[in-house]
Protein backbone atom coordinates (compact mmCIF):
# COMPACT_ATOMS: atom_id res chain seq x y z
CA UNK A 1 0.00 0.00 0.00
CA UNK A 2 0.74 3.59 -0.21
CA UNK A 3 3.93 4.88 2.43
CA UNK A 4 4.98 8.04 3.30
CA UNK A 5 8.37 8.39 4.18
CA UNK A 6 9.53 10.97 7.20
CA UNK A 7 13.42 11.49 7.99
CA UNK A 8 15.14 11.51 10.21
CA UNK A 9 12.75 9.67 12.78
CA UNK A 10 14.62 11.31 15.47
CA UNK A 11 17.06 14.70 15.68
CA UNK A 12 18.85 16.24 18.55
CA UNK A 13 20.57 19.44 17.24
CA UNK A 14 21.77 22.63 19.32
CA UNK A 15 20.30 25.92 19.65
CA UNK A 16 20.35 28.56 16.57
CA UNK A 17 21.21 25.73 14.35
CA UNK A 18 18.55 24.80 11.44
CA UNK A 19 16.98 21.28 10.81
CA UNK A 20 14.98 19.83 7.93
CA UNK A 21 13.06 17.44 7.95
CA UNK A 22 11.98 15.45 5.15
CA UNK A 23 8.34 13.94 3.79
CA UNK A 24 8.23 11.24 0.71
CA UNK A 25 5.06 9.70 -0.35
CA UNK A 26 7.13 6.54 -1.69
CA UNK A 27 4.51 5.17 -4.82
CA UNK A 28 1.46 7.85 -4.94
CA UNK A 29 1.87 11.82 -6.22
CA UNK A 30 1.05 13.83 -3.26
CA UNK A 31 -0.50 16.91 -4.41
CA UNK A 32 -0.78 18.34 -1.04
CA UNK A 33 1.09 17.88 2.28
CA UNK A 34 0.75 18.76 5.82
CA UNK A 35 2.69 19.44 8.62
CA UNK A 36 1.51 19.06 11.45
CA UNK A 37 3.23 19.89 15.21
CA UNK A 38 2.40 17.49 18.35
CA UNK A 39 3.21 18.44 21.70
CA UNK A 40 3.31 16.59 25.03
CA UNK A 41 0.41 14.81 25.81
CA UNK A 42 -1.14 16.98 23.44
CA UNK A 43 -2.76 16.41 19.98
CA UNK A 44 -1.41 16.92 16.68
CA UNK A 45 -1.78 21.03 15.66
CA UNK A 46 -1.31 21.54 12.12
CA UNK A 47 1.27 24.04 10.75
CA UNK A 48 1.34 24.37 7.43
CA UNK A 49 -0.71 23.17 4.25
CA UNK A 50 2.22 22.71 1.14
CA UNK A 51 0.70 22.20 -2.40
CA UNK A 52 3.03 21.46 -4.82
CA UNK A 53 4.44 24.01 -6.97
CA UNK A 54 3.08 27.17 -4.81
CA UNK A 55 3.74 28.64 -1.40
CA UNK A 56 2.31 26.60 2.16
CA UNK A 57 -0.64 28.32 3.65
CA UNK A 58 0.34 28.61 7.02
CA UNK A 59 -1.75 28.10 9.77
CA UNK A 60 -2.37 31.21 12.63
CA UNK A 61 0.11 31.42 15.05
CA UNK A 62 2.82 29.69 12.89
CA UNK A 63 5.96 31.60 11.89
CA UNK A 64 6.41 31.25 7.90
CA UNK A 65 10.01 32.66 8.45
CA UNK A 66 10.83 29.88 11.41
CA UNK A 67 9.13 26.86 9.71
CA UNK A 68 10.63 27.05 6.15
CA UNK A 69 8.52 24.62 4.00
CA UNK A 70 9.20 23.58 0.16
CA UNK A 71 6.99 21.16 -2.11
CA UNK A 72 9.35 20.84 -4.83
CA UNK A 73 7.90 17.93 -6.45
CA UNK A 74 4.84 15.75 -6.12
CA UNK A 75 6.71 13.18 -3.93
CA UNK A 76 8.46 15.43 -1.69
CA UNK A 77 8.13 18.43 1.06
CA UNK A 78 10.49 19.63 3.28
CA UNK A 79 9.89 21.25 6.79
CA UNK A 80 13.12 23.12 8.13
CA UNK A 81 13.19 24.59 11.39
CA UNK A 82 15.11 27.64 10.95
CA UNK A 83 17.64 28.69 14.13
CA UNK A 84 16.02 26.12 16.40
CA UNK A 85 15.31 26.49 19.69
CA UNK A 86 14.39 24.71 22.94
CA UNK A 87 10.92 25.65 22.55
CA UNK A 88 10.71 24.00 19.46
CA UNK A 89 11.87 20.05 20.51
CA UNK A 90 8.52 18.30 19.69
CA UNK A 91 7.21 15.60 17.62
CA UNK A 92 6.53 16.82 14.28
CA UNK A 93 4.29 14.60 11.82
CA UNK A 94 3.59 15.15 8.12
CA UNK A 95 1.17 13.80 5.57
CA UNK A 96 -0.26 13.21 2.39
CA UNK A 97 -2.71 13.44 0.54
CA UNK A 98 -3.70 11.02 -2.20
CA UNK A 99 -6.55 12.21 -4.70
CA UNK A 100 -8.52 9.23 -5.52
CA UNK A 101 -12.18 8.55 -7.21
CA UNK A 102 -14.67 10.49 -4.97
CA UNK A 103 -12.39 11.24 -2.22
CA UNK A 104 -8.73 11.29 -0.97
CA UNK A 105 -7.34 9.11 0.82
CA UNK A 106 -4.29 10.26 3.67
CA UNK A 107 -1.42 8.92 4.89
CA UNK A 108 1.07 9.78 7.81
CA UNK A 109 4.97 9.84 8.09
CA UNK A 110 6.13 8.12 11.14
CA UNK A 111 6.95 11.81 12.60
CA UNK A 112 10.17 12.94 13.48
CA UNK A 113 11.31 13.76 16.91
CA UNK A 114 12.99 16.96 17.71
CA UNK A 115 15.08 17.91 20.37
CA UNK A 116 17.14 21.18 20.55
CA UNK A 117 19.65 21.55 23.67
CA UNK B 1 -15.92 24.73 11.25
CA UNK B 2 -15.05 21.33 12.90
CA UNK B 3 -14.26 20.04 16.12
CA UNK B 4 -13.56 16.61 17.80
CA UNK B 5 -14.26 16.01 21.44
CA UNK B 6 -12.97 12.98 22.88
CA UNK B 7 -14.45 12.40 26.46
CA UNK B 8 -11.46 11.09 28.76
CA UNK B 9 -7.59 12.38 28.63
CA UNK B 10 -7.07 8.89 30.40
CA UNK B 11 -8.95 5.47 30.52
CA UNK B 12 -7.76 2.40 32.38
CA UNK B 13 -9.13 -0.76 31.77
CA UNK B 14 -8.41 -4.39 33.14
CA UNK B 15 -7.05 -6.93 30.73
CA UNK B 16 -9.79 -8.49 29.09
CA UNK B 17 -12.62 -5.82 29.79
CA UNK B 18 -13.83 -4.27 27.30
CA UNK B 19 -12.45 -0.52 26.00
CA UNK B 20 -14.64 2.28 25.20
CA UNK B 21 -13.31 5.34 24.15
CA UNK B 22 -15.28 8.00 23.39
CA UNK B 23 -15.60 10.76 20.20
CA UNK B 24 -17.61 13.35 19.48
CA UNK B 25 -17.43 15.54 16.57
CA UNK B 26 -19.02 18.35 14.89
CA UNK B 27 -19.09 19.25 11.01
CA UNK B 28 -21.31 21.13 8.48
CA UNK B 29 -20.76 18.43 5.71
CA UNK B 30 -21.37 14.62 5.85
CA UNK B 31 -17.29 13.91 7.61
CA UNK B 32 -14.85 11.51 7.30
CA UNK B 33 -13.87 9.62 10.76
CA UNK B 34 -10.86 8.35 11.83
CA UNK B 35 -9.14 6.25 14.66
CA UNK B 36 -5.69 6.75 15.53
CA UNK B 37 -3.19 4.67 17.66
CA UNK B 38 0.34 6.14 18.41
CA UNK B 39 2.41 3.83 20.68
CA UNK B 40 5.35 5.60 22.50
CA UNK B 41 7.82 6.75 20.54
CA UNK B 42 6.41 6.28 17.20
CA UNK B 43 4.16 8.00 14.56
CA UNK B 44 0.16 8.01 14.06
CA UNK B 45 -1.23 4.16 12.80
CA UNK B 46 -4.78 4.43 11.35
CA UNK B 47 -7.13 2.07 12.93
CA UNK B 48 -10.04 2.66 11.13
CA UNK B 49 -11.98 4.91 9.52
CA UNK B 50 -15.41 5.85 8.36
CA UNK B 51 -16.26 7.33 4.60
CA UNK B 52 -19.40 6.25 3.46
CA UNK B 53 -21.46 3.07 3.60
CA UNK B 54 -22.21 0.52 6.51
CA UNK B 55 -21.63 2.62 9.57
CA UNK B 56 -20.07 0.09 12.11
CA UNK B 57 -16.44 -0.25 10.96
CA UNK B 58 -14.05 -2.73 11.95
CA UNK B 59 -10.40 -2.02 12.33
CA UNK B 60 -7.01 -3.67 13.07
CA UNK B 61 -6.32 -5.23 16.51
CA UNK B 62 -10.18 -6.33 17.31
CA UNK B 63 -10.84 -2.85 17.35
CA UNK B 64 -14.49 -0.93 15.56
CA UNK B 65 -16.29 1.70 16.06
CA UNK B 66 -19.87 2.94 14.75
CA UNK B 67 -21.03 6.11 13.43
CA UNK B 68 -23.89 7.16 14.99
CA UNK B 69 -24.87 10.62 13.10
CA UNK B 70 -28.04 11.59 15.52
CA UNK B 71 -25.83 11.62 18.32
CA UNK B 72 -22.57 12.62 16.52
CA UNK B 73 -20.38 10.12 17.69
CA UNK B 74 -18.20 7.93 16.39
CA UNK B 75 -16.84 5.63 19.79
CA UNK B 76 -14.29 3.42 20.02
CA UNK B 77 -14.65 -0.19 21.14
CA UNK B 78 -12.86 -3.78 21.62
CA UNK B 79 -14.39 -6.83 23.38
CA UNK B 80 -11.22 -7.33 25.17
CA UNK B 81 -8.42 -5.58 26.41
CA UNK B 82 -4.79 -6.80 25.71
CA UNK B 83 -2.46 -5.16 27.66
CA UNK B 84 -0.71 -4.23 23.97
CA UNK B 85 -3.54 -2.40 23.53
CA UNK B 86 -2.29 0.57 26.05
CA UNK B 87 -1.73 3.77 23.72
CA UNK B 88 -2.66 7.08 23.13
CA UNK B 89 -5.87 6.99 20.32
CA UNK B 90 -6.73 9.97 18.67
CA UNK B 91 -10.24 10.84 16.83
CA UNK B 92 -10.32 12.96 14.29
CA UNK B 93 -12.25 14.08 11.34
CA UNK B 94 -11.85 15.55 7.93
CA UNK B 95 -14.42 17.23 4.86
CA UNK B 96 -14.44 14.75 2.07
CA UNK B 97 -12.20 15.90 -0.27
CA UNK B 98 -8.23 17.85 0.46
CA UNK B 99 -8.67 18.75 3.77
CA UNK B 100 -6.30 17.99 6.89
CA UNK B 101 -7.77 15.96 10.08
CA UNK B 102 -8.59 17.60 12.54
CA UNK B 103 -7.46 16.03 15.53
CA UNK B 104 -8.98 15.04 19.03
CA UNK B 105 -7.14 15.94 22.03
CA UNK B 106 -6.20 12.11 22.42
CA UNK B 107 -7.04 9.59 25.21
CA UNK B 108 -4.72 7.48 26.99
CA UNK B 109 -5.54 3.89 27.63
CA UNK B 110 -4.22 2.03 30.25
CA UNK B 111 -3.93 -1.72 30.43
CA UNK B 112 -3.96 -3.22 34.18
CA UNK B 113 -3.32 -6.88 34.49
Amino acid sequence: GAVVSQHPSRVICKSGTSVKIECRSLDFQATTMFWYRQFPKQSLMLMATSNEGSKATYEQGVEKDKFLINHASLTLSTLTVTSAHPEDSSFYICSASQPLDGGEKLFFGSGTQLSVL
Amino acid sequence: AQSVTQLGSHVSVSEGALVLLRCNYSSSVPPYLFWYVQYPNQGLQLLLKYTTGATLVKGINGFEAEFKKSETSFHLTKPSAHMSDAAEYFCAVSDPGNTPLVFGKGTRLSVIA
